[in-house]
């Protein structure tokens, strides 16, 4: 089948240390987005890729990284500079931006918290 | 400015309708999402609408008024397993990116 696959589903961070959110998509989807879930708050996008090699920010980029060196795969690392990053991380994919309709789907999510 | 507005919160019996109402402001409008959310999950499609008017999918039903920078979502014959979060979300083509809303919980009693 295919889908949208997060992993870890839970993840602890410890001061000062890097961690990376993985995400794969085996729907051969163009574009792929990474939005922050906080309680009582929309999804934010922090990142979004429409094609490999190619990444923008989104409106809460700061103390995130991204990288997509392949079509299937867009890892997320939180950093140490991002200071308030107990969150629900949630990944998602497109046939394309979404301006034709073409609607985004989501993984699982990983559950980010600090220890 | 961009903005979308929808209730934090609805309660609702099994069997009943419910319409979950949300409202925007944004820049270059493109078309409306709505998703269903369960707790801790993934957020799943249910509608999408560009033009005015009603789409209907099952017991799902979505509306939109471009007009009015309005949308609902009615929910007919509600079951317990539709309590979940709603969220609308808007296509933006002033910003390129969809906006999504708080979302709504909905609370299904017996």
């Amino acid at each position: 089948d295919g889908g949208i696959t997060q992993s870890p589903k839970y993840l602890f961070r410890k001061e000062g240390q890097n961690v990376t959110l993985s995400c794969e998509q085996n729907l051969n989807h163009d574009a792929m987005y990474w939005y922050r879930q906080d309680p009582g708050q929309g999804l934010r996008l922090i990142y979004y890729s429409q094609i490999v090699n190619d990444f923008q920010k989104g409106d809460i980029a700061e103390g995130y990284s991204v990288s997509r060196e392949k079509k299937e795969s867009f890892p997320l690392t939180v950093t140490s500079a991002q200071k308030n990053p107990t969150a629900f991380y949630l990944c998602a994919s497109s046939t394309g931006t979404g301006a034709g309709g073409q609607p985004q789907h989501f993984g699982d999510g990983t559950r980010l918290s600090i220890l | 400015g961009q903005n979308i507005d929808q209730p934090t919160e609805m309660t609702a019996t099994e069997g009943a309708i419910v319409q979950i109402n949300c409202t925007y402001q944004t820049s270059g409008f493109n078309g409306l999402f709505w998703y269903q959310q369960h707790a801790g999950e993934a957020p799943t499609f249910l509608s999408y609408n560009v033009l005015d008017g009603l789409e209907e999918k099952g017991r799902f039903s979505s509306f939109l008024s471009r007009s009015k920078g309005y949308s609902y979502l009615l929910l007919k014959e509600l079951q317990m397993k539709d309590s979940a979060s709603y969220l609308c979300a808007v296509y933006s083509g002033g910003y390129n990116k969809l906006i999504f809303g708080a979302g709504t919980r909905l609370a299904v009693h017996p």
